[in-house]
């Protein structure tokens, strides 16, 4: 069965510090996905990357970088030098090749920026 | 490009209540989603749609609860009679589903139930 564990509830800093969103998953499946979405106050989920359980490569883009570990079974997210804008609560997903397409997400993390 | 539009944006009811909520994906995406999402909590699939066909409702509470896809484009989900606990945001996203790949879903900005 698939799970999404994001550990941290609310995370608060100070703008211009460099934050981690931690996300740790489960799952049977080989081939698989993981996404990270953010939801500001507005309601709106905004995609923000996807990648295949195939691809370990780090990625940046910007502020944010993604480090993807299949041995810890671990997809964490860093913001650099925080703003304001970055508050919102931030998801992290899984899907499963088997499953369809289904996303399964985590409670999600709440960060809050402040100026 | 237009994203994908939910109507109502708010809705406030009585429990016992009959309440519909409408979404109308993005142009060109064969899947639909209804998502549930309670306070504090990440969404949870209610059902999928692949074109007209609902493909994955197992989640879907049927006693009360049922969606449409007519014409496999905008999608009406319904709930009858409405229970206190039925208060939450529910999300609809699309996206456009190829064989073999993985799409990212586009989500709506959700309807918020309100039920008293």
């Amino acid at each position: 069965a698939q799970k999404v564990t994001q550990a941290q509830t609310e995370i608060s800093v100070v703008e211009k510090e460099d934050v981690t969103l931690d996300c740790v998953y489960e799952t049977r499946d080989t081939t698989y996905y993981l996404f990270w979405y953010k939801q500001p106050p507005s309601g709106e989920l905004v995609f923000l990357i996807r990648r295949n359980s195939f691809d370990e490569q780090n990625e940046i883009s910007g502020r944010y970088s993604w480090n993807f570990q299949k041995s810890t079974s671990s997809f964490n997210f860093t913001i650099t030098a925080s703003q304001v804008v970055d508050s919102a609560v931030y998801f992290c997903a899984l899907s499963e090749a088997q499953g369809a397409n289904n996303l399964f997400f985590g409670t999600g993390t709440r960060l809050t920026v402040i100026p | 490009e237009a994203g994908v539009v939910q109507s109502p944006r708010y809705k406030i009811i009585e429990k016992k209540q009959p309440v519909a909520f409408w979404c109308n994906p993005i142009s060109g995406h064969n899947t639909l989603y209804w998502y549930l999402q309670n306070l504090g909590q990440g969404p949870e699939l209610l059902i999928r749609y692949e074109n007209e066909e609902a493909v994955d409702d197992s989640q879907l509470p049927k006693d009360r609860f049922s969606a449409e896809r007519l014409k496999g484009v905008d999608s009406t989900l319904k709930i009858q009679p409405a229970e206190l606990g039925d208060s939450a945001v529910y999300l609809c996203a699309s996206s456009l589903s190829l064989a073999g790949g993985m799409n990212e879903q586009f989500f709506g900005p959700g309807t918020r139930l309100t039920v008293l």
